[in-house]
């Protein structure tokens, strides 16, 4: 079973519009940590935001936020005012925490394409 | 300060050959993690290092190997390598807050070709 799911494999947004990226994830673990990663065209991987389990607030980072809702298991990624510079494949990560060792867990990533 | 650097940035090799990445995180992260990505199989973790540690490691078969020295910078290794080890070789270095959040620079990466 998927781990992290990405349900989107594509998505268009007008420029200045909100978009909403999906991610639901899977684990038994009570400690874990979710991320999201922007990889443009040229290659290079930027990360973008983080959320623990136990933080009680959306992490927010400029015009990235993170809609966590733990009960469903869902980390969307929500970018406010969509710019053409956030055309780009979006990844969702997720790290579990077992026994004090890591396992890092990627989904298979969400092509944006912001239009002008 | 200078951001996470990795060298080489492009590499070919053959078969059978080895090879050795490096990455230099920003100065005073402590911590480097590498990852692989081909079209194929995504996104996958390779290991991560911590004061000279090997702190967490990936599902990967012993070919794979990493270090991390005094000064924090990394190397990865690949032995006896395969046509599927052709992939982009991410290396991030990480700092953490006492708040317990976490920003992770990557650096360029590394495409590797293996013919």
């Amino acid at each position: 079973a998927q781990k992290i799911t990405q349900t989107q494999p594509g998505m268009f947004v007008q420029e200045k519009e909100a978009v909403t990226l999906d991610c639901t994830y899977d684990t038994s673990d009570q400690s874990y940590g979710l991320f999201w990663y922007k990889q443009p065209s040229s290659g290079e991987m930027i990360f973008l935001i983080y959320q623990g389990s136990y933080d009680e607030q959306n992490a927010t980072e400029g015009r990235y936020s993170l809609n966590f809702q733990k009960a469903r298991k869902s980390a969307n990624l929500v970018i406010s005012a969509s710019q053409l510079g956030d055309s780009a494949m979006y990844f969702c990560a997720m790290r579990e925490s077992t026994s004090g060792t890591y396992k890092y867990i990627f989904g298979t990533g969400t092509r944006l394409k912001v239009l002008a | 300060k200078a951001g996470v650097t990795q060298t080489p940035r492009y590499l070919i090799k053959t078969r059978g050959q080895q090879v050795t990445l490096s990455c230099s995180p920003i100065s005073g992260h402590r911590s480097v993690s590498w990852y692989q990505q081909t079209p194929g199989q995504g996104l996958q973790f390779l290991f991560e290092y911590f004061s000279e540690t090997q702190r967490n490691k990936g599902n990967f078969p012993g070919r794979f190997s990493g270090r991390q020295f005094s000064n924090s910078r990394s190397e990865m290794n690949v032995s006896t390598l395969e046509l599927g080890d052709s992939a982009l070789y991410l290396c991030a270095s990480s700092l953490k807050t006492r708040q317990g959040q976490e920003t992770q620079y990557f650096g360029p990466g590394t495409r590797l070709l293996v013919l």
